[in-house]
């Protein structure tokens, strides 16, 4: 069965310094990894996702995520934090086998805050 | 504006008393889904629909009926809510009910249901 797994419910950094937000899955076939973000009081909005090819993908707002499949990771990362990043970040698979529900399997989430 | 809206944003009412939370869609997007996040659980799958009158449960549908009968619309309907149905809830959409489909999902700004 696929899963996901954020293991940090938060995430500290201060603003200006680099960002780093775990996520890793299991799938049975090739996954399609996403990440969206949940500002207060808002829906989910799509980041980024990893279909195939480069393992280095890059989103919205400056964010990147890095692909690794011997680890199954899919690491959101950022160069310089802002303030206005802090947010609920989840990281979501489904697998390329999944069959016919185009279900996505999200994680609980890690809130990202970031300190002036 | 493309985009996934919900009505209502907040709701406040009482054991048993039937209600429906409407969820539209103004994208053409054929795959349709609502979800549930709970605190430390992240999103769970309640309903989706791969396209007009097909529709299927997903991890968490018991309390919960949809209906998709226009492809823009798919309202949930909780027949008797219970207290264990507090919740936010999310609508989501996405263009293909491809089985390979990698596309993103739309998200709604989210319900805020409490049950009394």
């Amino acid at each position: 069965a696929q899963s996901v797994a954020q293991p940090e419910d938060q995430v500290n950094v201060a603003e200006g310094n680099p960002l780093t937000v775990k996520c890793t899955y299991s799938v049975s076939g090739n996954p399609y990894l996403f990440w969206y973000v949940q500002y207060p009081n808002r829906g989910l909005q799509f980041l980024l996702k990893y279909i195939t090819g480069d393992n280095l993908v890059k989103g919205s707002y400056g964010f990147e995520a890095e692909f690794n499949k011997s680890q199954t990771s899919f690491h959101l990362k950022k160069p310089s934090a802002l303030v206005s990043d802090s947010a609920l970040y989840f990281c979501a698979v489904r697998d390329e086998y999944g069959g016919a529900t185009n279900k996505l399997i999200f994680g609980t989430g890690t809130l990202l805050a970031v300190q002036p | 504006e493309a985009q996934v809206t919900q009505n209502p944003r907040y709701l406040i009412t009482v054991t048993g008393k039937k209600l429906t939370v409407t969820c539209s869609q103004n994208m053409n997007h054929e795959y349709m889904s609502w979800y549930r996040q709970d605190p430390g659980l992240g999103l769970r799958q309640i309903y989706y629909s791969m396209n007009v009158e097909v529709t299927d449960k997903g991890d968490v549908p018991e309390g919960y009926k949809v209906s998709r009968k226009e492809k823009r619309n798919f309202p949930l309907i909780l027949e008797s809510p219970s207290p264990n149905q507090t919740s936010l809830y999310f609508c989501a959409s996405s263009l293909s009910r491809s089985l390979s489909s990698y596309n993103e999902q739309f998200f709604g700004p989210g319900t805020r249901l409490t049950v009394l």
